[in-house]
């Protein structure tokens, strides 16, 4: 994706429940990636979950889901059960391919914190 | 589970100084990449490297930066003279194609220029 937007700076969740981060992206191209990672305290970046544009069924890993909406342009990450160690950054990040060769854009980001 | 590993963790360093950060992607990835994240801000990419030629950087990586494959599993960014606004976290990633697939990122360098 050429641009990425993440509008919520922080969520909070109590542990077991549900949550849900928003994304949006805006991009030219047709066939492109979207990935949602994680970022803990100790700030390695994680892969939690990705999604091919071109597939119409919404990705889903374990306790993790989203919900792709190509024609508005929107891609949120569903957790559910939430568990402390959920507790991180967690970054949208899109490749439209093309002319971008891997290059992946960042969106700014959504601190979670997961409460007892 | 083979992962992308980064030495070191943590570097201090002068002003004016070069540093190398260096990165073992893993093994079987043919395409390399650095992203910066300065402290409270986005990701955002660096460089793409495959078949020891850059295949695409971005404006932020100037004549200041250059990367390298010196052998068959290292990858090394270098910055000749830093600056201060060059403290950040440094993350290398691979992946098996250029296009469109997932990258794996390493655990980051923190770099501070003092």
């Amino acid at each position: 994706a050429q641009t990425v937007t993440q509008s919520q700076p922080e969520m909070s969740v109590q542990e077991a429940e549900t949550v849900t981060l928003s994304c949006t992206y805006d991009t030219s191209e047709n066939n492109y990636y979207l990935f949602w990672y994680k970022q803990p305290p100790s700030r390695q970046m994680i892969l939690v979950i990705r999604q091919e544009a071109y597939k119409q069924q919404n990705a889903t890993e374990n306790r993790f889901s989203v919900n792709f909406q190509k024609a508005a342009k929107s891609f949120s990450l569903k957790i559910s059960d939430s568990q402390l160690g959920d507790t991180a950054m967690y970054f949208c990040a899109g490749d439209a391919g093309g002319t971008s060769y891997g290059k992946l854009t960042f969106g700014q980001g959504t601190i979670l914190t997961v409460h007892p | 589970e083979p992962e992308v590993t980064q030495t070191p963790s943590h570097q201090v360093t002068q002003m004016g100084q070069e540093v190398i950060l260096r990165c073992v992607p893993i093994s079987n990835h043919l395409y390399f990449y650095w992203y910066r994240q300065i402290l409270g801000q986005k990701v955002e990419f660096l460089v793409s490297f495959y078949n020891n030629e850059i295949s695409e950087k971005s404006e932020i990586f100037d004549d200041q930066f250059s990367v390298e494959r010196p052998d068959g599993s290292n990858f090394t960014l270098k910055i000749r003279s830093t600056k201060l606004e060059d403290s950040a976290m440094y993350f290398c990633a691979s992946s098996t194609r250029r296009y469109q697939e997932t990258q794996y990122f390493g655990p980051g360098t923190r770099l501070l220029v003092l």
